[in-house]
């Protein structure tokens, strides 16, 4: 298994539509987890972290479930701006490295 | 504010040459410092990571290598340039009191 598997992707959907992300990781002992955002021959920039309890950031929504070891993102009313790459991360036992996923592309399309 | 600076940010360099990225942070003291490379079609692969001066550590053996001279530099090198050492490289660090990574802007290198 993978340390950090995500939906292969490409996802395609019109304005306004809600799509969800999924990932799963393999180290049970992972503490910490993220989204990152990357564009088109850019870096990768935080998103959002997320948290035991979920969490949302306006259209944004981060679950964990832990017994299951996934993570998921929700993204509500999609806009044209919101077409990336979207990385799972997990921070795999080791306060000291990340591990991303291939990440998802999404485009968002008028 | 802290900021990371990474150069060159292209660079096209023939099979055989030597290789240097350099990589800074201000506004921070002591940060984790990373080495990632995105080929592609792949994800990120991290290579090196330094939790001090002098410190560092490989996670993929190749013919890449990585320094630390100062607290807040990174340096990534090579000696012998393969093509399959083509890719985005990326530097990224990490505060001392915190999980989150932040990346440089990249350097994508082409080797022909």
């Amino acid at each position: 298994r993978k340390e950090v598997e995500q939906d292969p992707g490409p996802f395609n959907v019109p304005e306004g539509a809600t799509v969800a992300f999924n990932c799963t990781y393999s180290n049970s002992a992972s503490q910490s987890f993220f989204w990152y955002r990357q564009d088109c021959r850019k870096e990768p920039k935080l998103l959002m972290s997320v948290y035991s309890s979920g969490n949302e950031d306006g259209r944004f929504t981060a679950q964990l479930n832990r017994a299951s070891q996934y993570i998921s993102l929700l993204i509500r009313d999609s806009k044209l701006s919101d077409s990336a790459t979207y990385l799972c991360v997990v921070n795999g036992g080791s306060n000291y490295k990340l591990t991303f996923g291939k990440g998802t592309l999404l485009t968002v399309n008028p | 504010s802290q900021t990371i600076h990474q150069w060159p940010a292209t660079l096209v360099q023939p099979v055989g040459s030597p290789l240097s990225l350099e990589c800074t942070v201000e506004g921070t003291s002591n940060p984790n410092l990373y080495w990632y490379r995105q080929a592609a079609g792949r994800g990120l692969q991290l290579l090196f990571y330094s939790v001090g001066i002098g410190q560092i550590s490989s996670e993929v053996p190749q013919n890449l290598s990585a320094s630390r001279p100062q607290d807040r530099q990174f340096i990534l090198s090579s000696k012998k340039l393969l093509l399959s050492d083509s890719g985005f490289y990326l530097c990224a660090w990490r505060p001392l009191s915190g999980n989150t990574i932040y990346f440089g802007e990249g350097s994508w290198l082409t080797v022909v």
